[in-house]
């Protein structure tokens, strides 16, 4: 079983819909990041908490820590949001990556 | 400089070859990440540089794989005898040392082809 689980592996949405992409984790963590991935490989820091929620536009990040568990929401998607998003968790050394939620959304 | 940066953005060797990937993180940022990840594949961890610790290369996948950070700053991520498993995506990441506050700031990656 991997130490960080990501649901589901791939999503496509219509243009506008609400997206979800969950975050669960096994392991004892300080933080977590969630990291969005583009075609060329290139990987921008979305988000990075340890507590509560965090909002950036049309992006919102929530985090519960005796839960071990995660959620990147995107409001109002746009094709421009399609991406592979990465959870990644912060540990004392090292990163610990999910696999990647691949997100197309359609016009 | 503002971000990660890393050089060059694209390489094609030919098999057999070396190459030597670079990686110059945010100025202040401690620890120094190579990460790899190969086609339909998540990120692998590489190595690990912190301050003037010894590194830790316990993700490197072969002997063929060598890093050095020179001056606590940029980082030369060096494969010999290049193979075509090599191929894949080379990213580099900092961080401060309190990465529960800080994070990390992830470059935007070499993508290597080896043919």
């Amino acid at each position: 079983k991997n130490e960080v689980e990501q649901s589901p592996q791939n999503l496509t949405a219509q243009e506008g819909e609400f997206i979800t992409i969950n975050c669960s984790y096994s392991v004892g963590i300080s933080a977590l990041h969630w990291l969005q991935q583009h075609p060329g490989g290139g990987i921008v820091s979305l988000f990075m908490l340890s507590s509560g929620k965090k909002k950036h536009g049309r992006l919102i990040a929530t985090i519960n820590i005796q839960e071990k568990h995660s959620s990147l929401h995107i409001t109002a998607s746009h094709p421009r949001d399609s991406a592979v998003y990465i959870c990644a968790v912060i540990l004392p050394d090292k990163l610990i990556f999910g696999t990647g939620t691949r997100l197309q959304v359609f016009p | 400089g503002a971000g990660v940066s890393q050089s060059p953005s694209n390489k094609v060797t030919e098999k057999g070859k070396d190459v030597e990937l670079r990686c110059d993180p945010i100025s202040g940022h401690t620890a120094l990440y190579w990460y790899r990840q190969s086609l339909g594949q998540g990120l692998e961890f590489l190595i690990y540089f912190q301050g003037n610790s010894a590194p830790d290369k316990s993700g490197l996948p072969s002997d063929r794989f060598s890093a050095e950070r020179t001056g606590g700053s940029v980082s030369t991520l060096t494969i010999q005898r290049t193979q075509q498993e090599d191929s894949a995506v080379y990213l580099c990441a900092s961080s401060y040392r309190d990465r529960a506050n800080y994070g990390y700031t992830f470059g935007s990656g070499t993508r290597l082809t080896v043919v």
